[in-house]
């Protein structure tokens, strides 16, 4: 079946430092992948998304290339900041349809 | 803004005693769904509607239902609380319309079951 696998967190980085949240996935066919964040006692936000092979989806800084080849979604950013402190999620959404399936989060704190 | 709202933020009830949650939406999203989290873990998926069609997961406990009486809003009841389903309760939407069919996800609610 469909499965996300993240690194494990607590990520622990200083503010302007370079974030990669390591993130690969088993599915079969062409999923649709995702980056959600949740801040501290907040709901999940959708951070960005990729449909399709070779796909970056961007968002507010951060980026991240669909890579088939190495079934990888990995989450980059420049230069974190403070406020970028909060749980993230990779997820993805099989072609079929169905539900999204859930990496077990990392925690990403930014130190000033 | 379009937005899915949820209904208390933080919800205490005693054990054994029936609680519902909310859950409404501006999106007219075709799809709801229900999440329980603990402690920062991935969202669990309880059960969710497409149209007005229920689709239970297989280990969601039967303590837990769901109502949804229009498109707009959906409701969580627990009929019997216990300590362990002391959580937050993610709502989201989606549209099978069209596109990648991304979630959307209101605030949630924290319940405490004392």
């Amino acid at each position: 079946g469909n499965s996300v696998t993240q690194m494990e967190g607590p990520v622990t980085l200083s503010e302007e430092a370079f974030l990669t949240i390591n993130c690969t996935y088993t599915a079969t066919g062409y999923p649709s992948l995702f980056w959600y964040v949740q801040y501290p006692g907040e709901g999940l936000q959708l951070l960005l998304k990729a449909t399709k092979a070779d796909d970056k989806g961007s968002n507010k800084g951060f980026e991240a290339t669909y890579r088939k080849e190495t079934t990888s979604f990995h989450l980059e950013k420049g230069s974190v900041q403070v406020s970028d402190s909060a749980v993230y999620f990779c997820a993805l959404r099989g072609n079929q349809g169905g539900k999204l399936i859930f990496g077990q989060g990392t925690e990403l704190s930014v130190k000033p | 803004d379009a937005m899915v709202i949820q209904n208390p933020r933080y919800q205490v009830t005693q054990f054994g005693k029936p609680v519902t949650l909310s859950c409404s939406q501006t999106l007219n999203h075709n799809v709801m769904y229900w999440y329980q989290q603990k402690s920062s873990q991935a969202p669990k998926l309880l059960f969710h509607y497409y149209d007005k069609d229920f689709n239970n997961e297989a280990d969601t406990p039967d303590n837990f239902q769901s109502r949804r009486p229009n498109t707009s809003f959906c409701f969580l009841d627990i009929r019997s609380p216990g300590l362990g389903d002391a959580a937050m309760y993610l709502c989201a939407t989606s549209s099978v319309r069209g596109g990648a069919y991304e979630q959307y996800f209101g605030p949630g609610t924290r319940l405490t079951v004392t």
